[in-house]
């Protein structure tokens, strides 16, 4: 079965230093890879995806994620975090079996301490 | 959120109480979700509708049910409400070109069942 695993429910991390969000899947196929955020009392943004291609993907905000296929992983990363980043995160795979699913790790909280 | 708006923003019910959650998109896209959330579950999915009059499960269905009407709307019915339906419920759509593009989400639905 398809699944998502985000094994933090929280990260802390000072503002200013380099951030990483840990995300591995199990996935029968090709991976598509995503990074969602959600900020308090609003609906999920999209942030990055993987598709295909370079293994590490630009997406909004600085973030960036590295997608690594021998390790299953897609984990998310920002240089140099800021107050303002702290959110809960989601990364997500879609179902490449043909069908419209998105399956949903459980979210991690990110929190930028200043 | 704008292009995906989702009614009611709030709601209380009672146990056994029956309701309707709207949710309509203006970007003429054709996969649409329903899914809840809840603390350290994520996002779970309830009903897709991948086209106009087509429906399908995802993950937990039970006690719901969809409408999918037309290209806008896809309506998710709680026809006896159970405390445990108490979560926040999110549509969503995938944004236009491509099958494997992002999912846009709408504000949310906060539901509490007494």
């Amino acid at each position: 079965a398809q699944s998502v695993a985000q094994p933090e429910d929280q990260v802390n991390v000072a503002e200013g230093n380099p951030l990483t969000v840990k995300c591995t899947y199990s996935v029968s196929g090709n991976p598509y890879l995503f990074w969602y955020v959600q900020y308090p009392n609003r609906g999920l943004q999209f942030l990055l995806k993987y598709i295909t291609g370079d293994n590490l993907v630009k997406g909004s905000y600085g973030f960036e994620a590295e997608f690594n296929k021998s390790q299953t992983s897609f984990h998310l990363k920002k240089p140099s975090a800021l107050v303002s980043d702290s959110a809960l995160y989601f990364c997500a795979v879609r179902d490449p079996s043909g069908t419209y699913k998105y399956i949903f790790g459980t979210g991690t909280r990110l929190k930028v301490l200043a | 959120n704008a292009g995906v708006t989702q009614t009611p923003k709030f709601q209380v019910l009672k146990t056994g109480q029956s309701m309707t959650l709207q949710c309509a998109q203006d970007m003429n896209h054709n996969s649409m979700y329903w899914y809840r959330q809840d603390p350290g579950m994520g996002l779970r999915l309830i009903y897709y509708s991948a086209s106009e009059g087509t429906t399908d499960k995802g993950e937990v269905p039970n006690g719901y049910n969809v409408s999918r009407l037309n290209k806008r709307e896809f309506s998710l019915r709680l026809e006896s409400a159970a405390p445990s339906q108490t979560s926040v419920y999110f549509c969503a759509i995938i944004l236009a070109g491509s099958s494997y593009n992002e999912q846009f989400f709408g504000p949310g639905t906060r539901l509490t069942v007494l």
